[in-house]
């Protein structure tokens, strides 16, 4: 069965840094989204993509956050300078489709700033 | 903008008992209302969803969920629960005319023995 795959499962950066998250959607999908879970809090979104443009963020995706679809496959997330509050678990997900249609999360990359 | 409440944050039920967690939401709107769970360390997998016609909707792993329009609630329902349903369930609400979807703050089930 198809998944979305993200790389890495954990990453370590101090504040100030900047960090690419990484997400491989599902092959067919037209629709991709990141979202955030600090710990022992929900899930929030932050943006979703469609035809290589934004289509939706959330008041938390501010001027530090951008995503890009370099290529056919990766879908990425960039911090540019990276904060504590910053530090949660970050999912990406793909659809082939807008709401209507299931969206296939990742197993999710830890993002901790020290 | 649409939101979600889970009045629940811990529930405890012993294996073999019924199971239902109470999702409300806000939007004006019909909603599109999805059910989904996250076991310790994994992503998020979609249990059921509703988005029109029969208010009773049936998912994997045995869950069902029934969306009540007068009550503005959609939740979630297990006969009988299994030692491996422990996990953290949360429920979503999504708009037609917009692309993100708004999360609960989560359930989280623990099942005894």
């Amino acid at each position: 069965e198809p998944e979305v795959t993200q790389t890495p499962s954990h990453q370590v950066t101090q504040m100030g840094q900047e960090v690419i998250l990484r997400c491989v959607p599902i092959s067919n999908h037209l629709y991709f989204y990141w979202y955030r879970q600090i710990l022992g809090q929900k899930v929030e979104f932050l943006v979703s993509f469609y035809n290589n443009e934004i289509s939706e963020k959330s008041e938390i995706f501010d001027d530090q956050f951008s995503v890009e679809r370099p290529d056919g496959s990766n879908f990425t997330l960039k911090i540019r300078s990276t904060k504590l509050e910053d530090s949660a678990m970050y999912f990406c997900a793909s659809s082939y489709r807008d709401i209507g249609y299931e969206q296939y999360f990742g197993p999710g990359t830890r993002l901790t700033v020290t | 903008a649409q939101s979600v409440t889970q009045p629940d944050i811990h529930i405890t039920v012993s294996e073999g008992a019924s199971l239902e967690l109470r999702c409300n939401y806000s939007y004006g709107a019909t909603p599109y209302l999805f059910w989904y769970v996250q076991s310790p360390g994994q992503g998020l997998q979609l249990l059921l969803k509703y988005f029109s016609g029969d208010t009773l909707v049936q998912g994997i792993k045995g869950f069902e969920a029934e969306f009540k329009r007068s009550q503005s609630s959609f939740n979630l329902r297990k006969p009988s629960v299994h030692w491996s349903d422990a996990a953290e369930y949360f429920c979503a609400v999504g708009t037609y005319n917009n692309n993100d979807m708004r999360f609960g703050a989560g359930t989280r089930l623990t099942v005894k023995p």
